[in-house]
């Protein structure tokens, strides 16, 4: 069984860019969310879709968007970049959504962006 | 609202010690509570999990018990090895919300030495 696939896993952009990265979850599964990861912040939310519905969204700037297709792949999209934006981003997929019985989160690798 | 705290470490053991990481959690309601482990340059995988109080979660040599009375969800092993060399955070989740997130804790490193 495939694991959550994310794309692309480096890239390094340039202030004021934007950036989109993809992740594709497990088959079957709907609920696709983001996460921030920062040595200095640590893990922080971003957005969780389900069947193509944002149900949640972190506290964020609105620089930080997603979407999801009818398929639960999903992408996220960083507008107007700053050197604060350079973080892992990590997709996770689950059949329902955290706090949903007990749904259990699956992570992928994660895209590393850095902003110079 | 909801929010964890683990022990910040790093911590650094030799092999075949014991390991104890303290979590304590703040949440409504019954949470689920998880920790996932990180390994450089890797995402994060799920190492053991607990839906309800006073449930233990366990998976390769690691155990937790989920604490109501004292909000806490301490892992531990008995005898460490230099692969479970990593990051460990410890999560929750709201069951039955709507809230959809994890809430993690910073993260503890742990280092083995042989």
């Amino acid at each position: 069984k495939a694991g959550v696939t994310q794309t692309p896993r480096y890239l390094i952009k340039t202030r004021g860019q934007q950036v989109t990265l993809s992740c594709s979850p497990i088959s079957g599964h709907r609920s696709v969310s983001w996460y921030q990861q920062t040595p200095g912040q640590g893990l922080q939310f971003l957005f969780e879709y389900f069947s193509e519905t944002q149900r949640n969204k972190g506290n964020f700037p609105g620089r930080f968007s997603g979407r999801q297709f009818s398929n639960s792949r999903s992408e996220m999209n960083v507008s107007t970049l700053e050197l604060g934006d350079s973080a892992l981003y990590l997709c996770a997929s689950s059949l329902s959504g955290a706090g949903s019985g007990a749904n259990v989160l699956t992570f992928g690798a994660g895209s590393r962006l850095t902003v110079l | 609202g909801n929010s964890v705290t683990q022990m910040e470490g790093p911590v650094t053991l030799s092999e075949e010690a014991f390991l104890t990481i303290n979590c304590t959690y703040t949440a409504t309601g019954y949470p689920s509570l998880f920790w996932y482990v990180q390994y450089p340059g890797e995402g994060l995988q799920l190492l053991l999990k607990a839906t309800k109080a006073d449930d233990k979660g366990s998976n390769k040599g690691f155990e937790a018990t989920y604490r109501k009375e004292t909000t806490s969800f301490h892992l531990e092993k008995g005898s460490v090895q230099v692969s479970d060399s990593a990051v460990y955070f410890c999560a929750l989740s709201n069951s039955g919300g709507s809230n959809y997130k994890l809430t993690f804790g910073k993260g503890t490193l742990l280092t083995v030495n042989p």
